[in-house]
């Protein structure tokens, strides 16, 4: 069974681009969670979908970041006109219906 | 506002010694309680979790709770180098939301 899957690793953007980030949740699994963590720091909540279903957003800047989670196919976290206070490391976590979560490798974005 | 706080350390443990992480929640009505250890550069791994007041053991590792203190702590008993890392204590809101509050994380610092 594999793990919770997340792509790219790392990513580099210029300033002004848009970031997309992927999530592959573990199988069985419907619930996906987003986290944000900068160096030295705790992990800050973004999101948290269902399929097709946003539960939980209040973790989410209110504008460039916006998170799907579709029918089928992986979920998205994307970041429009990056800034380089956007550099960070992006978690996902899925879960089975306890609650119980399970992290990705992460996501390790730069904004040049 | 609910919250999990952790003292952030670092904390230094003389090898083979017992390490003791401590962890307070402020909503009462929690039910579930989980402990992740993350390595530098690496995303959070599921050490344990715990649902019920008092021990759990699971090799090293022992997670206790104290619902009534809103109260929950990871012992390690004989240390190694390859325990240090950020430890992070995390609750799960209640009964019905699957969201999970994470405290900042403790370091803990093995000495050879």
């Amino acid at each position: 069974n594999a793990g919770v899957m997340q792509n790219p690793r790392h990513l580099v953007r210029r300033r002004g681009q848009e970031a997309r980030l992927r999530c592959s949740p573990m199988k069985g699994h419907s619930h996906v969670y987003w986290y944000r963590q900068l160096p030295e720091e705790g992990l800050k909540f973004m999101v948290y979908l269902q399929k097709e279903n946003i539960i939980d957003e209040s973790g989410m800047p209110k504008e460039r970041f916006s998170a799907e989670f579709p029918k089928e196919g992986p979920s998205i976290l994307r970041i429009q006109q990056v800034v380089r206070g956007d550099s960070a490391a992006y978690f996902c976590a899925s879960s089975p219906p306890d609650g119980t979560q399970y992290f990705g490798p992460g996501t390790r974005l730069t904004v040049l | 506002q609910k919250e999990v706080e952790q003292n952030s350390g670092p904390l230094s443990v003389p090898e083979g010694a017992i390490a003791s992480l401590n962890c307070t929640y402020s909503d009462r009505g929690s039910q579930s309680f989980f402990w992740y250890r993350q390595y530098s550069g690496k995303s959070p791994e599921l050490i344990m979790s715990i649902y019920s007041n008092g021990d759990k053991e699971d090799g090293r590792f022992t997670a206790q709770l104290n619902k009534a203190s809103q109260y929950v702590s990871l012992l390690i008993r004989d240390s190694q180098p390859s325990d240090s890392a950020t430890y992070l204590c995390a609750v799960k809101e209640g009964d019905r939301d699957d969201k999970i509050i994470f405290g900042k994380g403790t370091r803990l610092h093995i000495l050879p």
